[in-house]
């Protein structure tokens, strides 16, 4: 099974803190991807990428940046943590599109700023 | 760019009932989509995916999807739903070509009552 793996469940931040979000990805898929979902609001893409070094933005990058130094791991940053970054955070990775397989989702991390 | 709409925020039914979930999507490139659930309190999983080929995909638990290009849209529907499809569910859509990015409607909640 391919397995997507977050390294925190839960975290509580104080603002303006520098926060490290971790995804590993045990199935050597190209793409990977950082959302943030929050009610009424669905998923919303933060940042994604389809190659090592590669990286390109969501709809909402701000405040965010991201990090792949090695194909199976994707890092998302909050530069100086702000309340308003309080969300549920979702990683997932895929395989190019058309691929048999949809994309995989970490089961996410719940990130408080207080 | 690709978007998605997803018509309805919530839909209540009673156990039995046919159920409809509306999608539509917007690309200027040909697409992929692709519909999953989150069980509450659970990650996001692949419901079921259009590729090519035949514009109606099923899923094993009895949920099928139509693709119609003309009128770009991708609804779900079962013929009759369990207490156990209460769920979030969520619309995604991807270009063809690598390097696109996988985009999620704002979801639905489907309520199953007995």
């Amino acid at each position: 099974d391919v397995k997507v793996t977050q390294s925190s469940r839960y975290l509580v931040k104080r603002t303006g803190e520098k926060v490290f979000l971790e995804c590993v990805q045990d199935m050597d898929h190209e793409n990977m991807f950082w959302y943030r979902q929050d009610p009424g609001l669905g998923l919303r893409l933060i940042y994604f990428s389809y190659d090592v070094k590669m990286k390109e933005k969501g709809d909402i990058p701000e405040g965010y940046s991201v990090s792949r130094e090695k194909k199976e791991r994707f890092s998302l940053i909050l530069e100086s943590a702000s309340t308003n970054q309080t969300s549920m955070y979702l990683c997932a990775s895929s395989s190019p599109p058309g691929s048999l397989v949809g994309a995989f989702f970490g089961q996410g991390t719940r990130l408080t700023v207080v | 760019a690709q978007s998605v709409t997803q018509l309805d925020s919530q839909v209540p039914v009673f156990e039995e009932a046919p159920v409809e979930l509306r999608c539509n999507y917007s690309s200027s490139v040909s697409v992929y989509l692709f519909w999953y659930v989150q069980y509450p309190n659970q990650g996001l999983q692949l419901l079921l995916k259009y590729l090519s080929g035949s514009t109606l995909v099923e899923s094993i638990n009895g949920f099928e999807a139509e693709f119609n290009k003309s009128q770009t849209s991708f609804h779900l529907r079962k013929p009759s739903v369990h207490i156990s499809d209460t769920a979030e569910y969520f619309c995604a859509v991807s270009g063809q070509q690598a390097g696109t990015a996988l985009i999620f409607g704002k979801g639905t909640t489907l309520s199953v009552s007995s």
